[in-house]
């Protein structure tokens, strides 16, 4: 079956580069996501990336795909403050029933 | 900016009572799904609906029910709540098709005592 997984908690200090990994299972998924959650919030996509690329870049977020180890990372150049939340890993199989399949997600602390 | 609202964010509620927290969108979304977020984080998708009179379990039980009635609304109800209930209720919805964001709500995070 399907399965996301991702580390639970990374500390980054304030001015380093953060990378958040994550696994997955269906080598099928064509799509693969990565949202943001801050305190007391619902989930906000922060950027995703289509299973023929190997990278995408988007301001401070880089995403890099593996297709062949099934990994993704998240990569936050200069992390800031701002960025301290928790961090979602998820894909959607494109057989099935349109479910979005998330990771546990990642906590990400900003040490000052 | 989303335009899905959940109402209400917080609830606190006695043991036995019944119910309802709201989802409402305004963009039309044919899917919608219902989440619920442990403490520790991990999302259990437990609802989902892909249309009008759609309504389907997800891969956690729960012992909630939902409907579709209209388009743009979801409501998740608790005939008797239980302390073991308690828990942030995330609802989300999407538009058709294989690459399409995922619009989430604030949450109700609901505390029974």
């Amino acid at each position: 079956g399907e399965d996301v997984e991702q580390s639970l908690f990374l500390s980054v200090r304030e001015g380093d580069s953060s990378v958040i990994n994550c696994t997955y299972t269906d080598s099928s998924s064509t799509y693969l996501y990565w949202y943001k959650q801050e305190p007391g919030a619902g989930l906000q996509l922060l950027t995703y990336i289509f299973s023929n690329m190997d990278m995408k870049q988007d301001q401070r977020l880089t995403v890099l795909l593996n297709k062949k180890d099934k990994h993704l990372s998240l990569r936050i150049a200069d992390t800031q403050t701002g960025d301290s939340a928790i961090y979602f890993c998820a894909e959607t199989p494109p057989l099935g029933d349109d479910k979005i399949i998330f990771g546990k997600g990642t906590r990400l602390h900003i040490l000052p | 900016e989303a335009d899905i609202y959940q109402t209400p964010r917080y609830l606190v509620i006695g043991t036995g009572k019944k119910i309802t927290l709201e989802c409402s969108q305004t963009m039309g979304h044919d899917k919608m799904y219902w989440y619920q977020q442990d403490p520790g984080m991990e999302l259990h998708l437990i609802h989902y609906s892909y249309g009008v009179n759609s309504t389907e379990k997800g891969d956690l039980s729960s012992e909630s029910t939902v409907s579709r009635i209209r388009t743009e609304h979801f409501p998740l109800t608790l005939e008797s709540a239980r302390p073991s209930h308690t828990s942030q209720y995330l609802c989300a919805s999407k538009d058709g098709g294989m690459n399409t964001e995922a619009f989430f709500g604030q949450g109700t995070r609901l505390t029974v005592v």
